[in-house]
């Protein structure tokens, strides 16, 4: 088993829908959560970052923590085609300073139909 | 502003040639990074430089030497390759938080290497 599993998808949505991306893990340590989205050819960039459990919102994005059932998502709300991406879960056990204990996810696809 | 340049964007090489990938970013960024990516495996940590003058592995560091020549810039070497080598390489850059804390990463937009 993967420490970190993603549904690699492809994933499409109309526009204006709201979509969930999720990664499960096998890790309990994992304190640490981050969501990147990665366009065709480009590098991934940092969309959110949460530590624990709970929710944290930022614009259209929503990213959950459920550590019991060791489960993230992520929520976007009103999606756009510009949404379309991979989007990309990594996670870490410890407060690093050099991320060198990030794990990621395969990543799902998304693409966003107008 | 570049932030994190990657050159070559794409590259073929024999099996057994050598070659040097590299990066350069200008954010003055402490810590640099190289990474792998493979179809259904997500990014994988080769090597990262903490600060100027330091280099330690990653998860997947065999095959590979890196240089931190300066504080903006960070090589990555193939000695001999292999088709295993085959993927897209990818440098960040973030900043140190000595007193801890993940710090978001900035990735340059990769270089696709395959190796025949």
């Amino acid at each position: 088993q993967k420490e970190v599993e993603q549904d690699p998808g492809p994933l499409s949505v109309p526009e204006g829908a709201i979509v969930s991306l999720n990664c499960t893990y096998s890790n309990s340590a994992f304190q640490y959560f981050m969501w990147y989205r990665q366009y065709s050819r480009k590098g991934p960039e940092l969309l959110m970052y949460t530590y624990s459990s709970g929710n944290k919102e930022d614009g259209r994005f929503t990213a959950q923590v459920d550590k019991s059932s060791k489960y993230i998502s992520l929520f976007i709300r009103d999606s756009q085609p510009s949404d379309s991406a991979t989007y990309l879960c990594a996670m870490s056990a410890i407060r690093d300073n050099y991320g060198q204990n990030f794990v990621f996810g395969p990543g799902t696809r998304l693409s966003v139909l107008p | 502003n570049a932030g994190v340049t990657q050159t070559p964007k794409f590259q073929v090489l024999k099996t057994g040639q050598s070659m040097t990938l590299q990066c350069a970013q200008d954010m003055n960024h402490n810590s640099m990074y190289w990474y792998r990516q493979d179809p259904g495996m997500g990014l994988r940590l080769i090597y990262y430089s903490a600060s100027e003058g330091t280099t330690d592995k990653g998860e997947v560091p065999n095959g590979y030497n890196v240089s931190r020549l300066n504080k903006r810039e960070f090589s990555l070497r193939l000695e001999s390759a292999a088709p295993s080598q085959t993927s897209v390489y990818f440098c960040a850059s973030s900043e140190t938080v000595l007193v801890g804390g993940n710090q978001p990463q900035h990735f340059g937009d990769g270089t696709r290497l395959s190796i025949l």
